[in-house]
This record gives structure tokens, C-alpha cells and sequence, in this order.
């Protein structure tokens, strides 16, 4: 079966540091990768998403930055954090199939910016 | 543009008892699929229910049913003999079929409360 892990589960960082979030993918090949936002009593922004190897695509130009330098992992960069990049961000996947399927997600990262 | 729609922020159900969630959500295509996400306070997102536009029939899945009326653009979701462990945040999600992979649409939300 498929499962999907991110870490790290919390992260608390000053504001200008750099910042990676990773997520990797178990079970599948070729899955599409997703970036989302989520900000308190809100719903999810999506913020990147990748079908392919090095290929991305951002919905927010923001602060942020993904890669994907494998097939099965997806990355989310800062150079310099800013208070607003606070939050709590999910990675999910679906199958590359077709459109329509579904997206499971990770468990998330709490970011916080002191 | 499509939006997806929930008009009721927070509700409220007896152990035990039905509640039924709203979501409205506006297109122009004919072909797309919905989705109801369930994040409890652990906050990991977790998948419900999946409803294809082209399909007549509601989706179930245990306790969880679907109301879709195509024609109204409404795809309500119920849930029969409400659990504790059911209480969470519930988001409504839209997608278009052969649209970009990345445009899954997402209410805002409705915070569930279960009452014992």
C-alpha cells in the first residue's frame, strides 16, 4: 500500500533562517506531488505541484520554493523566512493516472516564525 | 473561476444522531469530481468520500453518504450515527476532469462537533 511521510512533525524558526520541509512517497511511481498551506481556522492554499521529475509548477509566487529531485520525493525551501510563512503545510500525492483521483496527504509540519 | 462553497462554519450533532454538511460549488463543466476531506485535530487530511460528476448514483461509504444534485451544483455530505471520533474540520474539494493536476478546489471548511 501507498504511504506518504513528511517531516519534521513541528518546526519553530527565526524569522530570516532558511527552511526544507521533505515528503516522500512509498508504494507508487510517478505520482503527482503537492505543496499546501494552511493557515489557522482557514482552508488549504495550495502553494506547488509537481507530475514530474523537475518539473513544478507554482500557483502563490511567494517566499517559497519546491524541488523534486526524485520521483518520489518533494521538497519545500525558504532562503529567508518571513512571520506570514507561518502555518501548518501539507504534502500529499495522487496517482498520475488520470485527473479525479483523489489526494492523500501527510501528516503535516507546524511552522512557526519567532 | 470555480469556487466551492460552505455555508455553515461550525455545526453541531448528538452522538448517535445525523448531520448533514453543505456545499455548493460553481462550474461550468459538465465533467469534474468532489471530494469531502475529513482533518481532525491531529490535522492530518483524510479522505471521505469521491463523487464523479457523470455518475447518478450518491457515493456511501459506511456512515458517510452524499446528497449530489447536479442541476443545484450541490454536493451535500451526511453522516449517520454520528461518533465522537467524528468530530473534526470538514472541506469540500472540486476538481475538474482532465484539468490541471494541481486545481483541486477547496471550501473553507466545517468545524463538526459531536455532543455524548
Amino acid at each position: 500500500s501507498q504511504t506518504i511521510h513528511q517531516w519534521p512533525a513541528t518546526l519553530v524558526q527565526p524569522v530570516g533562517s532558511p527552511l526544507s520541509l521533505e515528503c516522500t512517497v512509498e508504494g507508487t511511481s510517478n505520482p503527482n506531488l503537492y505543496w499546501y498551506r494552511q493557515a489557522a481556522g482557514r482552508g488549504l492554499q495550495l502553494l506547488f505541484y509537481s507530475v514530474g521529475i523537475g518539473q513544478i509548477s507554482s500557483e502563490v509566487p511567494q517566499n517559497l520554493s519546491a524541488s523534486r529531485p526524485q520521483d518520489r520525493q518533494f521538497i519545500l525551501s525558504s532562503k529567508k523566512l518571513l512571520l506570514s510563512d507561518s502555518g501548518f503545510y501539507l504534502c500529499a500525492w495522487s496517482s498520475g493516472i488520470s485527473s479525479g483521483q483523489p489526494q492523500h496527504f501527510g501528516d503535516g509540519t507546524r511552522l512557526s516564525i519567532l | 473561476a470555480q469556487t466551492v462553497t460552505q455555508s455553515q462554519p461550525e455545526m453541531s450533532v448528538q452522538e448517535a444522531e445525523t448531520v448533514t454538511l453543505s456545499c455548493t460549488y460553481d462550474t461550468s463543466e459538465s465533467d469534474y469530481y468532489l471530494f469531502w476531506y475529513k482533518q481532525p485535530p491531529s490535522r492530518q487530511m483524510i479522505l471521505v468520500i469521491r463523487q464523479e460528476a457523470y455518475k447518478q448514483q450518491n457515493a456511501t461509504e459506511n456512515r458517510f453518504s452524499v446528497n449530489f444534485q447536479k442541476a443545484a451544483k450541490s454536493f451535500s455530505l451526511k453522516i449517520s450515527d454520528s461518533q465522537l471520533g467524528d468530530a473534526a474540520m470538514y472541506f469540500c474539494a472540486y476538481i475538474e476532469y482532465g484539468g490541471s493536476q494541481g486545481n483541486l478546489i477547496f471550501g473553507k471548511g466545517t468545524k463538526l462537533s459531536v455532543k455524548p
